[in-house]
């Protein structure tokens, strides 16, 4: 079963504006972290933020926010004022559990194809 | 600080041909991981190992071999390439449980079997 559902396959947004990426996740360990990634044409994949199971605050670094809502299993993306070098594929992924056999094991979402336009 | 290297970058093999994919983390991490993407869909886990002598399967290991005899290399293996295994392939590399969040990844490796 899919663990990680993104249900957008592909965003337009406009510069300036901002833009919010769906995440739903489905686990049943108390214990787990959210990432989201970003994967500009050229390939790589840049990590932008995560956000632990028992995190009581909202992550959010520079631009990037994460609405975390625990009992709806969501985490969504939130980038504010677009830039247009922010227009790539945005991985939703969770890591399951805390031991040491889990802690770099990732399950990714199909992704949201986002294209900023002036 | 290198990071996560990845060689080669791009490479063509001929159907039941073997080649090795290299991968080298200079951060003293315990946890490293290929991962392989398909067109239109999310990095899938292969292989991964726990630290130096440990490795595990994931959700796709069909095909490939690794091993860890260092903390810093983890190559992948195919063993007799198949056009199936055309895909991006990605190494990770993290700390283990309780330091750190941050999962880093290599830039990919572009492979095609014809």
């Amino acid at each position: 079963a899919q663990k990680i559902t993104q249900t957008q396959p592909g965003m337009f947004v406009q510069e300036k504006e901002a833009v919010t990426l769906d995440c739903t996740y489905d686990t049943s360990d108390q214990s787990y972290g959210l990432f989201w990634y970003k994967q500009p044409s050229s390939g790589e994949m840049i990590f932008l933020i995560y956000q632990g199971s028992y995190d009581e605050q909202n992550a959010t670094e520079g631009r990037y926010s994460l609405n975390f809502q625990k009992a709806r299993k969501s985490a969504n993306l939130v980038i504010s004022a677009s830039q247009l070098g922010d227009s790539a594929m945005y991985f939703c992924a969770m890591r399951e559990g805390r031991t040491t056999d889990s802690w770099g094991k990732l399950q990714f979402g199909a992704g949201t194809q986002v294209v900023v336009t002036p | 600080n290198a990071g996560v290297t990845q060689t080669p970058k791009f490479q063509v093999l001929k159907t039941g041909q073997s080649m090795t994919l290299q991968c080298a983390q200079d951060m003293n991490h315990e946890y490293m991981s290929w991962y392989r993407q398909d067109p239109g869909m999310g990095l899938r886990l292969i292989h991964y190992s726990v630290g130096a002598g440990i490795t595990d399967q994931g959700e796709v290991p069909n095909g490939y071999n690794v091993s860890r005899s260092t903390t810093e290399d983890f190559p992948l293996r195919l063993l007799s390439a198949a056009p199936s295994q055309t895909s991006v392939y990605f190494c990770a590399s993290s700390y283990g449980t309780g330091t750190g969040n941050t999962i880093y990844f290599g830039e990919g490796s572009w492979l095609t079997v014809v």
